[in-house]
């Protein structure tokens, strides 16, 4: 079946890096997302991977290996905004997207 | 300018009752979806449309009815409300029917069925 594993929840310090990691098995791939998605809030897109390497963009940055249907998403110099679910979500062959259930990011001062 | 509207951002609700909600998108993107996302924050695709046409449909109760009126709209409308209705609905759009994982949300219909 098609699954996306990624922690419930992590905690972090304001001003560190967080690496919020996600793996995936899908039938077929193309391509892996991240979104935020603030407390009663729409989720929004934050990344989208399909070859492997870091993708970097400001201090959000995404990775992803497809050999090891892994892919993470690194935080740097965390603000109190960051706090939100990250939802790593991969595209299958048909080009259907299969969601994870989120990664709640708490951050403390 | 909201780029993906939906109206109502609240409904509550008696069981058995039928009610609709509503979106708008005006990125003049050619598909739209219907997501619920319950209490455990999973979101589940229920409907996606490509003008006007139906293209996917996960096992979603036929209660569900998807109608879109063009390719701007696509409306949600349940019939016989269930407490297991209670959840968030988000629509959402894209550019492409295909190669379409960068989504455009609204801001989400919280229903409770009481």
């Amino acid at each position: 079946g098609q699954n996306i594993d990624q922690p419930t929840e992590m905690t972090a310090t304001e001003g560190a890096i967080v690496q919020i990691n996600c793996t995936y098995q899908t039938s077929g791939f193309n391509g892996l997302f991240w979104y935020q998605q603030h407390a009663g809030e729409a989720p929004t897109f934050l990344s989208y991977n399909v070859l492997d390497g870091l993708e970097e963009k400001g201090r959000f940055s995404s990775f992803l290996s497809r050999s090891k249907g892994y892919s993470y998403l690194l935080l740097k110099e965390l603000q109190m905004k960051d706090s939100a679910s990250y939802l790593c979500a991969a595209m299958d062959s048909n080009y259907q997207l299969i969601w994870g259930a989120g990664t709640k990011l708490i951050i403390k001062p | 300018d909201t780029a993906v509207s939906q109206t109502p951002k609240y409904l509550v609700t008696q069981m058995g009752n039928d009610k609709s909600i509503k979106c708008e998108q005006n990125l003049g993107h050619d598909t739209m979806y219907w997501y619920k996302q319950d209490s455990k924050k999973f979101l589940k695709i229920m409907f996606s449309y490509n003008n006007k046409e139906l293209i996917i449909n996960e096992t979603v109760p036929n209660r569900f009815s998807p109608k879109s009126p063009d390719k701007a709209h696509l409306n949600l409308h349940i019939n016989s409300l269930e407490l297991g209705d209670s959840a968030v609905y988000f629509c959402a759009s894209s550019p492409l029917d295909r190669e379409a994982g960068e989504l455009f949300f609204g801001e989400g219909s919280r229903l409770t069925v009481l």
